[in-house]
């Protein structure tokens, strides 16, 4: 099985910085990693697909690159609606997984 | 817009059998995969397993075959049954529709139901 290792764990920014949390696959995954936004009490919401490709309606302030077994997803300017906790997650062989989970917070 | 929406007791007791209830609403159930998927309070997100509409399934091994999904066409639903639970299972469980290539590995959830909060406690 595939495993997905998310860093920092949680990281404190302030409003306006670049953030960039990074996903780290246990075997090539190629581009196939995607990332989640969970605001608190609310369910998942999809932002990116397939490492880089931002879904419709999602502010272009967030983007994501990486393939093989290194991913990078970036806010490039903080803002206060972006707080919540952030997840990647694979596909591979008939099982998903997902990483632990990065808590953003502001500063 | 396709929704979810899940339903289920709420609060059990331990080795009962837990069921819930995904109804889809603004879109047809048929065509597609769709997946539940668990969060236990103040942790990360576990895949329990997935249905595609002919009735196919697939599993997270970790689960030890406890759990069980199925579909309902007609009326445009899943449900998902996980037997001998323990508070190990407390959790809010999501019903998900899966979306990319099915017949390769880009495949990813969305949306996302509101889920529901399943407590198991003697």
């Amino acid at each position: 099985d595939i495993q997905l290792t998310q860093s920092p764990s949680s990281l404190s920014a302030s409003v306006g910085d670049r953030v960039t949390i990074t996903c780290q696959a246990s075997q090539d995954i190629s581009m196939f990693l995607n990332w989640y936004q969970q605001k608190p009490g609310k369910a998942p919401k999809l932002l990116i697909y397939d490492a880089s490709n931002l879904e419709t309606g999602v502010p272009s302030r967030f983007s994501g690159s990486g393939s093989g077994t290194d991913f990078t997803f970036t806010i490039s300017s903080l803002q206060p609606e972006d707080i919540a906790t952030y997840y990647c997650q694979q596909y591979d062989n008939l099982l998903f997984s997902f990483g632990q989970g990065t808590k953003l917070e502001i500063k | 817009q396709v929704q979810q929406q899940e339903s289920g007791p709420g609060l059990m007791k331990p080795s009962e059998t837990l069921s819930l209830t995904c109804a889809v609403s603004g879109g047809s159930i048929t065509s597609y995969y769709w997946s539940w998927i668990r969060q236990p309070p103040g942790k990360g997100l576990e895949w329990i397993g997935n249905i595609f509409y002919s009735g196919n399934t697939n599993y997270n091994p970790s689960l030890k075959n406890r759990a069980s999904i199925s579909v309902d066409t007609s009326k445009n639903q899943l449900s998902l049954s996980l037997s001998s639970v323990t508070a190990a299972d407390t959790a809010v469980y999501y019903c998900v529709r899966e979306m990319g290539d099915y017949g390769g590995r880009g495949r990813w959830f969305d949306p996302w139901g509101r889920g529901t909060l399943v407590t198991v406690s003697s």
